[in-house]
């Protein structure tokens, strides 16, 4: 199983729509999560941190399932400017240790 | 600095050449991070700093790459006898400590397009 991974998309949506993205992660140790957004021949830049009990961050949810060992971003009413690859992240040590893993991404496309 | 700074933003090398990537971390951080991205894949991990020490290389693709610090600020990605596979964007980021990594995540430079011809 990979560290992290994500379904790659694209998705391709209309504006207006909500879109959920999954990613899966192998280490159960793992402490803390993470949603970054990259835009074309950009750098990632973090989008939300996930907790256990879920969070909100205006149009944006992000939830964390320890059991099955995945994490969602719920996107709601998209807009064009959300169109972008959005990188689950993911702690592969226990507590604080271990490096930050980054999967592939997720590629959005919100069209008119 | 205001943020995490990297030069050059993009270089071309011929094959067998040396390139030195520099990193110049916001500043107070303690810990800074170095990946690659190359083209269509995922960020991957080459080395992190804490301070000028370096706990973890266990990233580095090969002998060829080698990475200093000093002054616990500047860091340096130097590539011996560049190859093709080496071409991608070298990205760094910082974080006020390692454990900052595990709560707050990293902040990214805008990185290095690496292209070797």
């Amino acid at each position: 199983r990979k560290e992290v991974e994500q379904d790659p998309g694209p998705f391709n949506v209309p504006e207006g729509a909500t879109v959920a993205f999954n990613c899966t992660y192998s280490n159960s140790a793992s402490q803390s999560f993470f949603w970054y957004r990259q835009d074309c021949r950009k750098e990632p830049k973090l989008l939300m941190s996930v907790y256990s009990s879920g969070n909100e961050d205006g149009r944006f949810t992000a939830q964390l399932n320890r059991a099955s060992q995945y994490i969602s971003l719920l996107i709601r009413d998209s807009k064009l400017s959300d169109s972008a690859t959005y990188l689950c992240v993911v702690n592969m040590g226990g507590g604080s240790q271990g490096n930050l893993i980054f999967g592939k991404g997720t590629k959005l496309s919100v069209k008119p | 600095g205001a943020g995490v700074s990297q030069s050059p933003s993009n270089k071309v090398t011929e094959k067998g050449k040396d390139v030195e990537l520099r990193c110049d971390p916001i500043s107070g951080h303690t810990a800074l991070y170095w990946y690659r991205q190359s083209l269509g894949q995922g960020l991957e991990f080459l080395i992190y700093f804490q301070g000028n020490s370096a706990p973890d290389k266990s990233g580095l693709p090969s002998d060829r790459f080698s990475a200093e610090r000093t002054g616990g600020s500047v860091s340096t990605l130097t590539i011996q006898r560049t190859q093709q596979e080496d071409s991608a964007v070298y990205l760094c980021a910082s974080s006020l400590a390692v454990l900052d990594r595990a709560n707050y995540g990293y902040t990214f430079g805008s990185g290095t397009r690496l292209t070797v011809v």
